[in-house]
């Protein structure tokens, strides 16, 4: 248990669905990252958000939506995906303090398929 | 391009140390050696990172050389849950570089 949970554990769904992943992070972090994983390739980095804004949007499509409500939580919305777009999807949290970024705390994933 | 270079796969037997290469010869003064671990199906995991002193906490050991171009993780007494990819991350603890996994070293533990 990292203090990191993302629901759903698994996901299913249609390329015309629209769907979102829940990220909540119980450490008092700062700061939370969306990264998408998928087969026999290395994490790839989608959003940080630090202080509830977005600071980081790694060239990922319009399809996928982030959302930061607040501190403890992220949302990844995602709409008309791709069959590519399967993958498992990482949540991370880490406390930004500016010039010294700490260690990242992730959580279990969503593994996901789009038929 | 890659900062760090970790050989594909690893065995070891279990109880004995294992021992994880990490080549960063273009390491530079402030990036720091950050080591996780992902074991299959799990998100990763934080195990140590260190700047240019070798450092010890209650899941590893961290050995760098003193030209800081090369690390080295040990796992003291190897059990099976420390079956999984074991990632070497060279980052600067300042500004804005964000964590870049690359693909790892695979450490199977044998029974």
């Amino acid at each position: 248990e990292t203090g990191v949970t993302q629901t759903p554990r698994h996901l299913v769904m249609g390329m015309t669905n629209k769907k979102s992943l829940k990220c909540e992070q119980h450490l008092g972090h700062n700061a939370m990252y969306w990264y998408k994983q998928s087969a026999k390739k290395p994490l790839e980095l989608m959003f940080v958000y630090s202080l509830e804004e977005r600071v980081e949007n790694n060239s990922v499509p319009s399809r996928f939506s982030p959302e930061c409500p607040n501190s403890s939580h992220l949302f990844l919305h995602l709409h008309t995906l791709q069959p590519e777009d399967s993958a498992l999807y990482l949540c991370a949290s880490s406390q930004d303090n500016g010039p010294n970024q700490e260690t990242q705390y992730f959580g279990p994933g969503t593994r996901l398929l789009v038929l | 391009d890659a900062k760090t270079t970790q050989p594909p796969s690893m065995d070891c037997a279990e109880g004995r140390a294992a021992n994880l290469p990490c080549n960063h010869s273009t390491i530079s003064g402030n990036e720091y050696v950050y080591w996780y671990r992902q074991i299959h199906s799990q998100g990763p995991q934080y195990i140590i990172h260190g700047l240019k002193n070798n450092e010890t906490n209650e899941m590893a050991s961290l050995i760098i050389t003193e030209d800081r171009k090369s690390s080295t993780l040990i796992l003291p007494h190897a059990t099976l849950r420390d079956t999984a990819v074991y990632y070497c991350i060279v980052k600067s603890n300042f500004g804005n570089e964000k964590l870049t996994f690359g693909t790892g070293t695979r450490l199977t533990i044998i029974p």
